[in-house]
Formats: structure tokens, sequence, C-alpha cells
């Protein structure tokens, strides 16, 4: 089974409209982290916002929040108020284990590519 | 602060040639990973280090491919000989203990011919 998955290879959305781009994972390990990168044309990867297991608010950054629902496997990322630079690759990564030293390995999905228009 | 400094940017070169690719880590980061980012495979984790001490390096490819950490602030990935499916984007990132957020540099696009 994929370990993360990112449903939506495209979406659009409206100036100032806000989006939310899927994620689900999977894992066993009680311990574990979420995290959303960003990656425009340019290619570099920035990143955008974590949640951890343990949280128990839910993580935000800005225009950037993260409805983490634990039961349901899911980290959502919403991007409220969308502008034109946020047209990128987006892609949501987990990593397992830290608590119990299981490595520091960010496992990806496969992304979603947001494009934003007037 | 600088951020994770990769070099070369680009690299262009012929199958069957050596290549080095090289990262700065963020200073007093102590995990430094190196990733691969094909179309085809996604992004893959190759190896990643633990104050200068490779952890994990189940995602190389092959032992055409090679990694070093000599010191905390400085890391290469080394090809030999290159083949043209090695052709990707390298990328390198650093973290500060094992709970915090990998920063990424920059990438090195490499083509091989």
């Amino acid at each position: 089974a994929q370990k993360i998955t990112q449903t939506q290879p495209g979406m659009f959305v409206q100036e100032k409209e806000a989006v939310t781009l899927d994620c689900t994972y999977d894992t066993s390990d009680p311990s574990y982290g979420l995290f959303w990168y960003k990656q425009p044309s340019s290619g570099e990867m920035i990143f955008l916002i974590y949640q951890g297991s343990y949280d128990q608010q839910n993580a935000t950054e800005g225009r950037y929040s993260l409805n983490f629902q634990k039961a349901r496997k899911s980290a959502n990322l919403v991007i409220s108020a969308s502008q034109l630079g946020d047209s990128a690759m987006y892609f949501c990564a987990m990593r397992e284990g830290w608590l119990t030293g299981g490595g520091n390995k960010l496992t990806f999905g496969t992304g979603t590519q947001l494009k934003v228009e007037l | 602060d600088a951020g994770v400094i990769q070099s070369p940017r680009h690299e262009v070169t012929e199958m069957g040639q050596e290549v080095t690719l090289r990262c700065k880590p963020i200073s007093g980061h102590d995990y430094l990973f190196w990733y691969r980012q094909t179309m085809m495979r996604g992004l893959e984790l190759l190896i990643y280090f633990n104050n200068n001490v490779p952890i994990d390096d189940s995602g190389m490819p092959e032992d055409r491919f090679s990694a070093k950490m000599p010191n905390a602030s400085f890391s290469t990935l080394k090809i030999q000989p290159s083949e043209p499916r090695d052709s990707a984007v390298y990328f390198c990132a650093s973290s500060w203990g094992s709970n915090q957020p990998q920063h990424f540099g920059d990438g090195t696009r490499l083509s091989i011919l």
C-alpha cells in the first residue's frame, strides 16, 4: 500500500478563493509527522507546514493550515485567499517513528499541481 | 541565514563519466539527506547522515552511487560511471534533530547523454 496518497493530480482555484489539497497516509506507527512542501516551476522545495501525530491542534502557518483527521488518516492542506504565486506542485510527506528512533526518512506523495487563475 | 547550498545547479555530461554533486547544509543542522526526483519515480530518499555518519543508504540505487560527509558542513554524492538513467534532479536537504522539517537546497539538474 502507498504510504502517502495524493489523489488530485491537478487542481484549479480562482484567486482569493480557498483551496484544499488532499493527502491520506498509511502507517501503523503511533508516532509520525506529516509535512507539506511547495515546489514552484523554478524547482526548489519549500517547506510549508508540519503536523505531529500527537499534536492536539491543527497546524497553521499564515495562509496555510493543515486539516488533520487522525482517525481518517488524512492531512489535507488548506490554502486560504489563494494568490497567483501559489501556483505550484504541492507534496505531502510523512516521517514515521521519530519517537522510537525509527529513522528520519521522509516518504513523499506524488504531488498535486495547483493552478491559481484570475 | 544561508540555506542549503548545492553545486552545480546544472550538470550535463556523457555516459561513463564520473559525476560529483556537492552540498553544504545549514549550519548547526545534524541531519543531511540526499534525494532524487524523476517523473517516473517521484522523490526518493537515497541516503541520509546523522552527525556525519551514514544512517540509511537503502535507497542508493547501486554500487555506482556513493555518498560521503567528511565534516558537518560538506557532503558529496558521486556517480561513477554515470548512465543516462541517472538523469534527474538531485536534492540535498538538512534538518536539526529528528523531528524538525527538512530544508532543501535548490537541487542539481543532472543530464547524462
